[in-house]
């Protein structure tokens, strides 16, 4: 089974700190991806990587970059979290070439306060 | 940009009861659309997918769903719902990004599902 680790089922961080999320695929994906979700929005897309060291922005962005410096890991960062980025987060990856599914972890929710 | 429309955002049902939810989404090109499905407390899952072909796809747990390009339609069904159904539910469709090869899905806002017993 395709199995796609996030460090944290729950952080809570303070406004202005910088917070690294983590996420490890072990089936060697190309693609990689992630989101946030939020009550009534759906999951809407941050960024994404199709290749080690190769980014590229999603439909929210704003306030978020990553990195990608391995293959299986991909890692979203705030570099000054603020209250409205309160969310759960949710890192997906899939194999590459055509479009196929993408396999989600688990989640991460964080909260600003 | 592409979108997807989700008709409901909560349902609630009886168990036996049939379902049907809606999605329809914007996209005019050939697609790759999606249902996943999020029980309480766990990560999402694939339910079914469609890519080309046979237009009625058949998923896990009894779910079906039919594409009906003319409608820009990919709507979920199950016969008879189950308790174990509660759950939230998004469409999803390829999100047509350029580079790589690579597509974020684009989601609808799901549609909570209640099954009373």
């Amino acid at each position: 089974d395709v199995k796609v680790t996030q460090s944290s089922r729950y952080l809570v961080k303070r406004t202005g700190e910088k917070v690294f999320l983590e996420c490890v695929q072990d089936m060697d994906h190309e693609n990689m991806f992630w989101y946030r979700q939020d009550p009534g929005l759906g999951l809407r897309l941050i960024y994404f990587s199709y290749d080690v060291k190769m980014k590229e922005k999603g439909d929210i962005p704003e306030g978020y970059s990553v990195s990608r410096e391995k293959k299986e890991r991909f890692s979203l960062i705030l570099e000054s979290a603020s209250t409205n980025q309160t969310s759960m987060y949710l890192c997906a990856s899939n194999p590459g070439g055509r479009v196929t599914e993408a396999f989600f972890g688990q989640g991460t929710r964080l909260t600003v306060v | 940009a592409q979108s997807v429309s989700q008709h409901n955002h909560h349902v609630i049902l009886s168990e036996a009861a049939s379902l049907e939810l809606g999605c329809n989404y914007s996209y005019g090109g050939t697609v790759n659309l999606f249902w996943y499905v999020q029980y309480p407390g766990q990560h999402l899952q694939l339910l079914l997918k469609y890519f080309s072909g046979d237009p009625l796809v058949k998923g896990i747990k009894g779910f079906e769903a039919e594409f009906i390009k003319s409608k820009f339609s990919f709507n979920l069904r199950k016969p008879s719902v189950q308790w174990s159904d509660t759950a939230e539910y998004f469409c999803a469709v390829t999100g047509g990004y350029s580079g790589g090869g690579a597509d974020g899905l684009t989601f609808g806002k799901g549609t909570h599902l209640i099954i009373q017993p």
